[in-house]
């Protein structure tokens, strides 16, 4: 099946710990991003890569961190610095238009 | 996210048509996308429409572009139940990673039986 994997669906992390969220894409896709959805909000951009080995902050990047050693693969370390972590997260990768999503990783941190 | 506005709810009656609105503030945006999400799912990339376009109509959607008044709007016609979900507007980035998006807080529409 060709798409955007991310696992697991879903997470719980005790509050100091870190935790390292996949993405896996089969698409072929350079560029690949990685976004937060809050209850009752719109999504907000973490970090992006357009190319392997490169990535960029996003909007809300403080608290995070990423890696892109391989074109499939994106995964995202929420850090304990990340004050409020609990939220849905989710990837997407993109050709030259168009954006594509994963089904997302629900983190709750008790 | 504040600079996409979207009206937060809409409820139609199964068989009616729905239009979703949106207003954005970028006019250099490339390109304006409309996503749909079910409960606790992903986001899928319903259509998109090039800024120097007015209208894309793709089956039962016909997405709206008034770049002069920065507005955006979705009709899905015949809607149907299993079209209630939550509704995005999102703008690409000002002018350069195209995958880079700001989104409106989302639309809920609820069809009635």
């Amino acid at each position: 099946d060709g798409g955007i994997t991310q696992s697991p669906k879903y997470l719980f992390r005790k509050e100091g710990q870190n935790v390292t969220l996949s993405c896996e894409q089969n698409l072929n896709h350079d560029a690949m991003y990685w976004y937060r959805q809050d209850p009752g909000q719109g999504l907000r951009l973490i970090y992006y890569s357009q190319i392997v080995n490169d990535f960029q902050k996003g909007d809300i990047a403080e608290g995070y961190s990423v890696s892109r050693e391989k074109k499939e693969s994106f995964p995202l370390t929420v850090t304990s610095a990340q004050k409020n972590p609990t939220a849905f997260y989710l990837c997407a990768s993109s050709p030259d238009r168009g954006v594509f999503f994963g089904q997302g990783t629900r983190l709750t941190v008790v | 996210g504040e600079d996409v506005e979207q009206s937060l709810f809409l409820s139609v009656r199964e068989g009616d048509s729905s239009v979703i609105n949106c207003t954005y503030t970028d006019s250099s945006s490339t390109y304006l996308y409309w996503y749909k999400q079910e409960p606790g799912a992903g986001l899928q990339l319903l259509t998109y429409i090039f800024s120097n376009m007015d209208m894309k109509q793709d089956q039962r959607l016909t997405v709206l572009l008034n770049k002069k008044d920065k507005h955006l709007s979705l009709r899905i016609a015949d809607t149907q139940t299993g079209d209630s979900a939550i509704y995005f507007c999102a703008e690409n980035d000002r002018g350069s990673t195209l995958g880079r998006l700001y989104f409106g807080r989302g639309t809920q529409l609820t069809v009635w039986p």
